[in-house]
């Protein structure tokens, strides 16, 4: 069974940084596309980036570009999102994804 | 960016009917590549999204053949026939034809 489980959501400060995770499970990682997505507490769903199977390519939102980075570790089967100079704006839910699955999702709160 | 416009915002059902969601986007969604990568997915309260359709028309694995996802082009098409409460939620298309990848807003399904 796939199973995609995030972390390292918390409370930050504007203009902090965090970095989170998403442990893969039940699948090769290593042969997988992985994405983050993002739900803000008006529901709205949006895309942030991806990432190339090997790591070596990077697409992001312009939202996010130059301040988030997104990284995998395959050897760990693990996804990384690298978050800095965060702003309130990005207070949301924040899930890993691959085609066709979804992990539960981790809240990250950007407030003094 | 595309945008994704979604209609009705809310759609009132009663179980056994069928239900039309229209998701229209800002620009043809045919890839260089000749795919047209537009997606369906439906969020359950409480839940994390899961893909429905990919590809326009092609059910995901384990979906029911009562979703049927159809169009071209920028004009795109989800029909649930015989509606049952487990199809109850927030239904979003999302486009990954063209950077950056863009959701619609969402379309309530709820009873009546």
């Amino acid at each position: 069974e796939v199973q995609l489980v995030e972390s390292g959501g918390s409370l930050v400060q504007p203009g902090g940084s965090l970095k989170l995770s998403c442990v893969a499970s039940g699948f090769t990682f290593s042969n997988y596309w992985m994405d983050w997505v993002r739900q803000t507490p008006g529901k709205s769903l949006e895309w942030i980036g991806e990432i190339n199977t090997d790591g070596s390519k990077t697409n992001y939102a312009p939202s996010i570009k130059d301040r988030f980075t997104i990284s995998r570790d395959n050897a760990k089967s693990t996804l990384y999102l690298q978050m800095s100079n965060v702003k309130s704006d990005d207070t949301a839910i924040y899930y890993c994804t691959r085609t066709g699955s979804w992990g539960q999702g981790v809240m990250v709160t950007v407030s003094s | 960016d595309v945008v994704l416009t979604q209609t009705p915002v809310a759609q009132p059902v009663t179980l056994g009917d069928q239900a039309s969601i229209s998701c229209r986007s800002s620009q043809s969604l045919v890839h260089s590549n000749g795919n047209t990568y537009l997606e369906w997915y439906l969020q359950k309260p409480g839940q994390s999204p899961q893909l429905l359709i990919y590809k326009v028309s092609n059910r995901f694995s384990g979906v029911p053949d009562r979703f049927i996802g159809s169009g071209s082009g920028s004009d795109f098409t989800l029909k649930i026939s015989r509606v049952e409460p487990e199809d109850l939620g927030v239904y979003y298309c999302f486009q990954a034809t063209h950077d950056p990848y863009t959701f619609g807003a969402g379309t309530k399904l709820e009873l009546k």
